[in-house]
């Protein structure tokens, strides 16, 4: 089961883009990298999930090496309700292999 | 709103006692996953249910049970509550079996006194 490493906290000012980085240095072949948003006492949202390259949505982007050891969910122009804990998750879930969350990092966006 | 419901939306209530959380899938969901969430453990994967079936299971405590119905909707039933369950007890649904997209309900949070 691939482990992640996130920084456990970021600053950053409204309309300024944020990049979190988070590494996944034994992730395995058939591994997706998903990241969640969690905002405080509510469920995890998913934002966004790739396998290699470049995904982007209408909320983020993910950037994610040839290597695949690391991987970086991009938020452009963020806001005060940006502010939320981020999960990165690498897995395919299976009957053995659940999505293991980690601490994540928590975003705080300041005014 | 992720369409899955969860109720009660809080409990509270004494060591040693018994309680059912509830939860409802999204609408053609099977899969439903039951998750722990605690100030120090974090978000802990309990157990999975797929169209009725247990399909994979976490750090689930042998005093915590759940099943999923006919009806697609599940419960998880804790006993013997300790004061360390109290906790947020999220429910997420998926279309299959084999989702990292899942969608999560609005949490029950159990206080145990």
């Amino acid at each position: 089961l691939a482990k992640t490493t996130q920084p456990i906290s970021m600053d950053s000012y409204e309309g300024q883009e944020v990049n979190i980085t988070c590494s996944h240095n034994n992730i395995a072949t058939n591994d997706y990298i998903t990241w969640y948003q969690q905002f405080p006492s509510q469920g995890p949202r998913f934002i966004i999930q790739g396998y290699k390259t470049k995904v982007t949505n209408e909320v983020a982007s993910l950037f994610i090496p040839a290597d695949r050891k690391s991987s970086t969910l991009s938020l452009p122009r963020v806001s005060l309700s940006d502010t939320a804990v981020y999960y990165c998750l690498v897995g395919a879930f299976s009957g053995n292999t659940p999505l293991v969350f980690g601490k994540g990092t928590r975003l705080s966006v300041i005014a | 709103d992720s369409g899955v419901t969860q109720t009660p939306k809080h409990l509270i209530t004494a060591t040693g006692q018994r309680v059912t959380l509830r939860c409802s899938p999204r609408s053609g969901d099977l899969s439903v996953y039951w998750y722990q969430q605690s100030l120090d453990q974090g978000l802990q994967f309990l157990i999975q249910y797929y169209n009725g079936e247990e399909r994979a299971k976490g750090n689930i405590l042998e005093r915590f049970s759940a099943q999923q119905f006919p009806d697609l909707h599940s419960e998880l039933n804790l006993s013997s509550l300790e004061l360390g369950d109290s906790a947020l007890y999220f429910c997420a649904s998926s279309r299959t079996t084999w989702d990292n997209e899942q969608f999560f309900g609005p949490g029950t949070r159990l206080t145990v006194l």
